[in-house]
This record gives structure tokens, sequence and C-alpha cells, in this order.
């Protein structure tokens, strides 16, 4: 069965420090795999895609690595801000289909 | 560029209701999908309609259905309202729904059955 894990569930950090969120899955074949963040009341927005061949990938603060070996993902945030403070969601796609597998995110509260 | 939006932001039903839900995509974006998202089992697909034709369906009982207009808006209609439905349903919307595409969420409609 198509599962994505994510550790830990929820996280509090001090603003200005960096974390480190994870993401394990099963899914197979494998196509991508994206990071989205959702604001409180909000939708999810996409952070990072990382394919087959991508080991690392930034966007600003956030930096996604992908051990496709391993089956593991993790987004790493850099000097943490209070706008930080959101659900992280791992999204893994499997090859040849359309549908989606997502995990169940990581809380992060980013705190003054 | 206007984003997703969905319509209404809140509602609050009562079990056995049926109700509507609606969702414009990004002009252009002629895929459009929906999902459930509760606390506990996180975000799950529902279907994906593409040029009017429901091209992917998640795992949800048929008293979940949806449709899709020529001008790409979509609606989503669940029927026989269930206090398990209560979930905040979110709709993204895409250029074509191909792999590799990046999703662009609304804010989504709250639901809550009593």
């Amino acid at each position: 069965k198509n599962q994505v894990e994510q550790s830990p569930q929820s996280l509090i950090i001090l603003e200005g420090k960096n974390c480190t969120l994870q993401c394990n899955y099963t899914v197979s074949p494998f196509s991508n795999l994206r990071w989205y963040k959702q604001d409180t009341g909000r939708g999810p927005v996409s952070l990072t895609i990382m394919t087959f061949s991508e080991n690392t990938k930034s966007n600003g603060r956030y930096t996604a690595t992908l051990d496709a070996d391993t089956k593991q993902s993790s987004l790493h945030i850099t000097a943490s801000q209070l706008s930080d403070s959101a659900s992280y969601i791992c999204v893994v796609r499997q090859s040849g289909y359309s549908t989606l597998t997502f995990g169940k995110g990581t809380m992060l509260l980013v705190s003054p | 560029k206007a984003g997703v939006t969905q319509t209404p932001r809140y509602l609050i039903k009562t079990r056995g209701q049926q109700v509507t839900l609606s969702c414009s995509p990004i002009s252009g974006h002629r895929s459009v999908s929906w999902y459930q998202q509760t606390p506990g089992q996180g975000l799950q697909f529902l279907f994906e309609y593409f040029s009017e034709t429901q091209r992917n369906k998640g795992n949800f009982p048929g008293r979940f259905s949806g449709r899709q207009f020529s001008n790409s808006r979509s609606e989503m209609n669940v029927s026989t309202l269930e206090l398990g439905d209560s979930a905040l349903y979110l709709c993204a919307s895409s250029l074509e729904g191909q792999v590799g595409e990046k999703l662009f969420f609304g804010s989504g409609t709250q639901l809550s059955v009593l």
C-alpha cells in the first residue's frame, strides 16, 4: 500500500533557529515528491518538487533533500521566522498515475 | 492573475442534507481536483476533472460526486451528509493535470455537519 509518513507530528522552535522535517514514503514506482506549506485557514502552497534524479533543491530558506534509495526526504528550514509557523505536507506522486499520496503533515510553531 | 476561488468559505449542514461546493480555477487551467482534509486523515484525494470529464477518482463512497463545466469551473456534491463528512474541502487547479505540474490550491470550504 502506498504510504507517506511524516515526522515529527508537531514541532516548536525559537525564532531564528533551524529545523528539519522528515518524510518517508513507500510509493512505488516513484515519480516526484513535493513539499507544501499550509498556513492556517489557507490552502497548501508548493515549496519544492523533487524528481528521482535530484538530491537537493532550495527555495530561499527552504532546502529539500531526497534519497530515492532509502525513500526518504527532508525539508530543512534555515533561520526560522514567525511566518514559517504552518503545517508542512509531503506529497508523493506514483509514476504513471495522476493520483497523489499525502502525508499527514508536520505542524511547525515558531515562537518569538 | 486571480487564484483558485472556492465558495462558500464556511458551511453548516445537518445530517441527511446535501451540499454543493463550487471551485473556479485559475484562468487557463483545465484540470481541477478535489481533496478532503481532516485532522485525523490529512489530505485525501476525491476526484479530478479535465475537459468536463472525470479522469481519476479516489476511494470515497458514491455520495461524493462532482462535475466540471465548459469554462473549467467545477462543483462537488455530497448527498446524505454524515457527521464524518465534516472537513475542509480543497480544490486545486493546474494547466493539464500532468505529472510534474504544480497544483494551485484554493483556501477551501469548511463544512460542518451537525
